[in-house]
C-alpha cells in the first residue's frame, strides 16, 4: 500500500505571496492532520480533516487554511506569507472515525522557505 | 492541556548497546495514547511504537520496547543492540481518546549511534 505523499517537497516563496501545500493520504484512510515543524517551535498541529470537514485546529493565524476533497486528499495554504512561516510542513493521516485515536502515518514533509 | 517533555536533548551510544530514551507527560485524562516516532535526517517520520493507557502490558516491536508508568506518567523507550540505521531525532507524542486527532509532541531527543 503506499505511503502518505505530499506534493511539493520543496518551495521557495516571497514575503506576501501565498502557498498551497497537497497531501495524498494512505488509501482508505479518511483523516488527514497538518503539522509545522520549526528548529524554535518544534511540531506543532495545525488542523485536522475528516470527511471533508474540519474536525480540530490549532492556534494558527486565520492566513493558514487547509480542505479536504471528497477523495480524502488534502490541501493547507497559507496567504501572505512571513518569514516566520519558513518551516517543513508535515501531513499525517489515519483511518479516521468518529471517536478515533488510530495511529498517525506521516509523509516525507514540504519544506517551505520564505525570502 | 496535555503537555509531553523530553529531557534529553541529544544521546549517543556505541553500536550494539541498549539505550533508554525517556519522557514524561502530563493529562487529566485516564484513556490516552502514546507514541514515539523516529525521523531520521531523510526527514521522514516513522512510527516506532505505541501504547494504549489502558493496558498495562509494556509494547514491544523487535528491539524497541518501553516501559509504560501510568501512575508516574512516564513512558521511556528502549532500544536494544543499537544499530546505525537507529540514528535519529526521536519524538514522544501522545493522543487523547475524544475523537481528537491532534497529537501532542515532545521536543525530540537527537540519538546518534557511533560506529
Amino acid at each position: 500500500k503506499a505511503g502518505v505523499t505530499q506534493t511539493p517537497r520543496y518551495l521557495i516563496k516571497t514575503r506576501g505571496q501565498q502557498v498551497t501545500l497537497s497531501c495524498s493520504p494512505i488509501s482508505g484512510h479518511r483523516s488527514v492532520s497538518w503539522y509545522q515543524q520549526t528548529p524554535g517551535q518544534g511540531l506543532q498541529f495545525l488542523f485536522e480533516y475528516f470527511s471533508e470537514t474540519q474536525r480540530n485546529k490549532g492556534n494558527f493565524p486565520g492566513r493558514f487554511s487547509g480542505r479536504q476533497f471528497s477523495n480524502s486528499r488534502s490541501e493547507m495554504n497559507v496567504s501572505t506569507l512571513e518569514l516566520g512561516d519558513s518551516a517543513l510542513y508535515l501531513c499525517a493521516s489515519s483511518l479516521g472515525g468518529p471517536i478515533s485515536t488510530d495511529t498517525q502515518y506521516f509523509g516525507p514533509g514540504t519544506r517551505l522557505t520564505v525570502l | 492541556a496535555q503537555t509531553v517533555t523530553q529531557s534529553q536533548p541529544e544521546m549517543s551510544v556505541q553500536e550494539a548497546e541498549t539505550v533508554t530514551l525517556s519522557c514524561t507527560y502530563d493529562t487529566s485524562e485516564s484513556n490516552y495514547y502514546l507514541f514515539w516516532y523516529k525521523q531520521p535526517p531523510s526527514r521522514q517520520m516513522i512510527l516506532v511504537i505505541r501504547q494504549e493507557a489502558y493496558k498495562q502490558q509494556n509494547a514491544t516491536e523487535n528491539r524497541f520496547s518501553v516501559n509504560f508508568q501510568k501512575a508516574a506518567k512516564s513512558f521511556s523507550l528502549k532500544i536494544s543492540d543499537s544499530q546505525l540505521g537507529d540514528t535519529a531525532m526521536y519524538f514522544c507524542a501522545f493522543i487523547s481518546n475524544f475523537g481528537n486527532e491532534k497529537l501532542t509532541f515532545g521536543t525530540g531527543t537527537r540519538l546518534t549511534i557511533i560506529p
